[in-house]
């Protein structure tokens, strides 16, 4: 498998709602990603973990709380969401730190 | 901090021609830079990479002139297709850290 792919590919949900995003690898990369896009912009660096350990939180509001149980997967738990949190929400991996990242094909996020 | 300019912002060229997009950073430390493609309602795509010791990189149709005394690093798509029509990031990263900085994107549309 040479693929990032993550679920879902859609999500709706209301601001009181809790919910995940899910993004696994299977290419023995230990650096794992999240970014957030808005249309028509580049993506931003959310969180990155390194050999399972959270190594960068780029300022994210606590109401986004990633996970990363192992090797292979990382997780995004969304609780009380605002309706300016609505994006693309894309994960990446690369075999360490500093090396090539490549990216999911993203969750398209809509917060009612 | 790092900064990544990016020009132009949009880009129409005719099948065959050839597309130029360039881009300016700021952290003369920078020494990885990647280049993504992404189509629309897709995830951004490495089409092409070029590291600090390097000063041109070569990939088929593809690519990657890197200048760094002037802190500048342009993509060249020669003989576009209409399938090349994206938009193009670059973005800069330094050292062993994941940051990747990216430009603000170009819209390139090849026309038949």
């Amino acid at each position: 498998d040479t693929e990032v792919t993550q679920t879902p590919k859609h999500l709706v949900m209301g601001m009181t709602n809790k919910k995940s995003l899910k993004c696994e690898q299977h290419m023995g990369h230990r650096a794992m990603y999240w970014y957030k896009q808005k249309a028509k912009k580049p993506p931003e660096l959310m969180f990155v973990y390194s050999y399972e350990k959270l190594s960068i939180n780029e300022s994210v509001p606590s109401r986004f709380s990633p996970e990363c149980p192992n090797s292979s997967l990382l997780n995004l738990h969304l609780h009380a969401l605002q309706p300016e949190d609505s994006a693309l929400y894309l994960c990446a991996s690369s075999v360490t730190r500093g090396e090539t990242q490549y990216f999911g094909p993203g969750t398209r996020l809509l917060v009612l | 901090g790092e900064n990544v300019e990016q020009h132009p912002s949009t880009l129409s060229v005719q099948e065959g021609d050839s597309a130029v997009i360039k881009c300016t950073y700021s952290d003369s430390a920078s020494n990885y830079f990647p280049w993504y493609k992404q189509e629309l309602g897709k995830r951004p795509q490495l089409i092409i990479d070029i590291r600090s010791n390097v000063g041109e990189k070569k990939d088929q149709r593809i690519a990657v002139t890197l200048n760094k005394t002037a802190k500048h690093f342009s993509l060249h798509i020669t003989e576009t297709q209409p399938e090349d029509s994206a938009v193009y990031f670059c973005a800069a990263s330094k050292g062993n850290t994941d940051k990747l900085i990216f430009g603000t994107g170009t819209r390139l549309q090849v026309f038949p």
